[in-house]
């Protein structure tokens, strides 16, 4: 069975960087691009960013000069990094293995909740 | 790229069928045909419903089905049952200068 797992910090301390990472087990790790989205309490889903098995990324402008993305293609793994975070940052935070044939999210992390609080 | 628009509710008894729009512009819905539509039970990650304006994964049942004309895409479920009360979103792919998806801002779908 084909599942992402997901892990990471679930407080943060403002100013501080937030890291989550998430693990490919059952599947390919070359067959989807690798995306983070998050989703603020009671609100709407929000996409950060991605990255591709060889490294290439794409971020949301909104968050871009925050966020870095990254694989590690040995572990079938790939990881969030967003720095100088606020408590705006709260949110529920999901991987997911974005289909870059067809541009949908195919399969989702469990998602971790991250607080922003000191 | 702003979000794009649903309904922030959607109703209908069992039995019965709804629909739910998502609105966007020529750069993201109206230009490509990259608009998926996701279920999310409370507590739950969010799931594939429908992919490619109108393609539903193996295992989502044939009452999901989806629609796309001009700058708006729609989600109708047909034979509504209780267990389709959830938050519905959309998303799209947005081309232009940046690589970005865009999600709608979600429907809850209430079962009567």
């Amino acid at each position: 069975q084909v599942q992402l797992q997901q892990w990471g910090a679930g407080l943060v301390r403002p100013s501080e960087t937030l890291s989550l990472t998430c693990i490919l087990s059952g599947g390919s790790f070359n067959d989807y691009h690798w995306s983070w989205i998050r989703q603020s309490p009671g609100k709407g889903l929000l996409w950060i960013g991605e990255v591709t098995y060889d490294g290439n990324t794409n971020y949301s402008p909104s968050l871009r000069s925050r966020v870095t993305m990254s694989v590690d293609t040995s572990k079938n793994q790939f990881s969030l990094r967003l720095t100088s975070v606020t408590a705006a940052d709260t949110a529920i935070y999901y991987c997911a293995a974005f289909d870059k044939g067809a541009y949908h999210f195919d399969l989702w992390g469990q998602g971790t909740l991250v607080t922003v609080s000191s | 790229q702003s979000a794009l628009t649903q309904p922030p509710s959607a109703s209908g008894s069992p039995g019965q069928s709804v629909t739910i729009s998502c609105t966007g512009t020529s750069s993201d819905v109206g230009n490509y045909n990259y608009v998926s539509w996701y279920q999310q039970h409370p507590g739950k990650a969010p799931k594939l419903m429908i992919h490619d304006v109108t393609k539903r994964p193996s295992g989502v049942p044939d009452r999901f089905s989806g629609s796309k004309s001009g700058n708006t895409a729609s989600l109708t479920v047909s034979g509504l049952q209780a267990d389709d009360e959830a938050d519905y979103y959309c998303a799209s792919y947005s081309g232009g200068n940046d690589f970005a998806v865009i999600f709608g801002g979600g429907t809850k779908l209430t079962v009567l």
